[in-house]
């Protein structure tokens, strides 16, 4: 079975600095997807960017972008300039291709400073 | 602008009764699931659908089923609701077939089950 990890419960940032959030995954498929998605509070969590994995060119959504690494099996999550309405529950998500459920981290607490 | 409609957003319920879950999607989406997000876990899945009267069980079935009767509609139920299933429930939906297609979230329901 897929795994996902997020080894860092919460992470805190000053505004306006760079977070660099971590992921790393357990699969033996060579086809597969990643996302982020970020979920404010008490709100409905939404998408932040997707990553395919036979795309070596890494995600890039205005400050968000990832740092995909296929073979360490490591895809974390860089949120330059934060801001205020960054703060947030962060998941990390994987899909096998072929399959339609996503499996997901346990999540990173992002608290944003002013 | 809103695509996914969570009946509930807030339940408190008894141990043992009856509790039905609703979820409503307006995008047409094949796909619909039913996850639990409780703090530190993460999201985990519960059951999911492809298609009226399609399901497939997730990674945490035991003591829920579920229903699609119709294509934009997906419920669940928990047939004697127990006190470890207080939690809240998010229901998503997406295109069929996988891939890079993205989930989108209800805002949640979260059950208190005493």
């Amino acid at each position: 079975a897929q795994t996902v990890t997020q080894s860092q419960p919460e992470m805190s940032v000053q505004e306006a600095e760079t977070v660099t959030l971590s992921c790393t995954y357990d699969t033996s498929e060579s086809d597969y997807y990643l996302f982020w998605y970020k979920q404010p509070p008490s709100r409905q969590m939404i998408l932040v960017i997707r990553q395919e994995a036979y795309k070596q060119q890494n995600a890039t959504e205005n400050r968000f972008s990832v740092n995909f690494q296929k073979a360490a099996k490591s895809f974390s999550l860089k949120i330059s300039d934060s801001q205020l309405g960054d703060a947030a529950m962060y998941f990390c998500a994987y899909r096998r291709g072929g399959a339609d459920g996503l499996t997901f981290g346990k999540g990173t607490h992002l608290i944003i400073q002013p | 602008d809103v695509k996914v409609t969570q009946s509930s957003r807030y339940l408190v319920k008894r141990t043992g009764e009856k509790v039905f879950l609703e979820c409503v999607q307006d995008m047409d989406h094949e796909n619909m699931f039913w996850y639990r997000q409780d703090p530190g876990l993460g999201l985990r899945l519960i059951y999911f659908s492809y298609d009226v009267k399609m399901k497939e069980k997730g990674d945490i079935p035991e003591g829920y089923s579920v229903s699609r009767e119709k294509k934009e509609r997906f419920s669940l139920i928990l047939e004697s609701a127990s006190t470890n299933q207080t939690s809240m429930y998010l229901c998503a939906s997406s295109l069929w077939g996988g891939g890079a297609n993205v989930l989108t979230f209800g805002a949640g329901s979260r059950l208190t089950v005493l």
